[in-house]
């Protein structure tokens, strides 16, 4: 199942510049994105989403981008921080689906001080 | 800030055995749901569970299992005749009203291992 794909497993950034991470879904269904941090031994936590009405949303340092004609998003961060090292999920709910969730394979994000 | 809780955080069992993932999600939270990751995978969805019923389920979640929302504060998965490929680590989530579109807050899960 690829229909969310997040084709860089690692990313590696220095503290202050900004971070890029991207997700590809092919399912044209999809209609609601978010996108989840990870820490290792604990669960996703939500950190920003976006309605596919929309093409940017933006919560303090964390913004993200839909192109719906590329099916593709990505969350910026910015200025990035050691702390924000961790595994991001994007995921997509589709509006045939209901309440499922489907999740992209991860990009970690290791931030240099 | 309000969080879903879940237990144990490591469960051994032998093959064949049942096992019970227990989940105390959010209080005020109408939705609940279980993902599993197996190592290496992606997250993938389990039930997701509203006003007592099972709303949807994926092809994984067979009659070997099963969701119960015993009383008004825990949701537990319970997975029957547990077998090797069922090692995985499971996660707990709630979301409020309208779940469509709200986000899913995830517990830390429950690293099962089957032996």
């Amino acid at each position: 199942d690829q229909q969310v794909k997040q084709n860089s497993p690692s990313l590696s950034v220095q503290e202050g510049r900004i971070s890029i991470l991207n997700c590809d879904y092919t399912n044209s269904m999809f209609d609601y994105f978010l996108w989840y941090k990870k820490y290792p031994a604990e669960g996703p936590t939500f950190l920003i989403s976006i309605s596919s009405i929309k093409d940017k949303n933006e919560d303090g340092r964390f913004t993200v981008f839909l192109n719906k004609s590329a099916k593709h998003l990505s969350l910026h961060i910015v200025p990035s921080q050691p702390g924000d090292s961790a595994v991001y999920f994007c995921a997509a709910y589709a509006n045939n689906a209901g309440n499922m969730l489907t999740f992209g394979g991860g990009t970690r994000l290791m931030v240099k001080p | 800030e309000p969080e879903v809780t879940q237990t144990p955080s490591h469960q051994v069992t032998q093959m064949g055995q049942e096992v019970i993932l227990r989940c105390v999600p959010i209080s005020n939270h109408l939705y609940f749901y279980w993902y599993r990751q197996i190592l290496g995978q992606k997250v993938e969805f389990l039930v997701s569970f509203y006003n007592n019923e099972i709303s949807e389920k994926s092809e994984i979640f067979d009659d070997q299992f099963s969701v119960e929302r015993p009383d008004g504060s825990n949701f537990t998965l319970k997975i029957r005749s547990t077998k090797l490929e069922d090692s995985a680590m499971y996660f707990c989530a709630s979301s409020g009203e309208g779940g469509v579109g709200q986000p899913q807050h995830f517990g830390d899960g429950t690293r099962l291992s089957i032996l």
